[in-house]
């Protein structure tokens, strides 16, 4: 298996566009994970779906961001409009979906909004 | 609310000496523990992980971890360290029932040769 792919690796943005972040986890795993990762605050949880439902997305900044499991092999994680302050790693991660097992994560997208 | 407190943003430790990094939890209920490494540019890689069982866990590059319940730790050893270990470690938490990974602010591992 290749893992979970993410894309793009890296987007440069202007302020005010919209950017969607892409995700393909494992195949066969449940739960899918995305995170943020900043300097200020380390590495967030966005949220979270297992079996495609969102599940928890109290770490979603605001109502600019948005994230969709249309389906097992694909998810997004859109920010409209995208803020200066949105630049940073976005991960990833999916596990087969206990609270037992360890989550998998993807090279990252680095999101740099200016 | 389960939380993870890595309470040293660094540590320094010369190459072929022990290193620890350290890491409290606070969770109700059982905690699942682990811990992971990131190298720059890169994904976390997972390393090691307490479910149950005996406190002291192996995990990958020689690593191990020692659970410790009534001081709610989990800190992350290796006997020797190499420069090739320098990168950033997080510790992670989990409960029953949650599949909701919380990780630590990350401690930053410097070994000079």
């Amino acid at each position: 298996d290749a893992g979970v792919i993410q894309s793009p690796r890296h987007e440069v943005t202007e302020m005010g566009q919209e950017v969607t972040l892409r995700c393909k986890p494992i195949s066969g795993h449940n739960s899918l994970f995305w995170y943020r990762q900043t300097m200020m605050r380390g590495l967030e949880l966005l949220i979270y779906f297992n079996n495609n439902v969102p599940i928890d997305d109290s770490g979603m900044p605001e109502d600019r961001f948005s994230a969709k499991m249309p389906n097992a092999s694909f998810s997004t994680l859109k920010i409209q409009p995208s803020e200066p302050r949105d630049s940073a790693v976005y991960f990833c991660a999916s596990s087969p979906g206990t609270d037992t097992t360890e989550a998998f994560f993807g090279q990252g997208t680095r999101l740099t909004v200016v | 609310a389960q939380s993870v407190a890595q309470p040293e943003d660094q540590v320094n430790v010369a190459e072929g000496n022990p290193l620890t990094v350290k890491c409290t939890y606070s969770v109700s209920g059982n905690p699942y523990l682990f811990w992971y490494v990131q190298y720059p540019n890169r994904g976390l890689q997972f390393l090691l992980k307490y479910i149950t069982g005996d406190n002291l866990v192996k995990g990958s590059y020689g690593f191990e971890a020692e659970f410790n319940k009534s001081q709610t730790s989990f800190h992350l050893k290796k006997p020797s360290a190499l420069v090739s270990d320098s990168a950033l470690y997080f510790c992670a938490v989990n409960s029953y029932n949650t599949d909701k990974l919380i990780f630590g602010t990350g401690t930053r591992l410097q070994v000079f040769p």
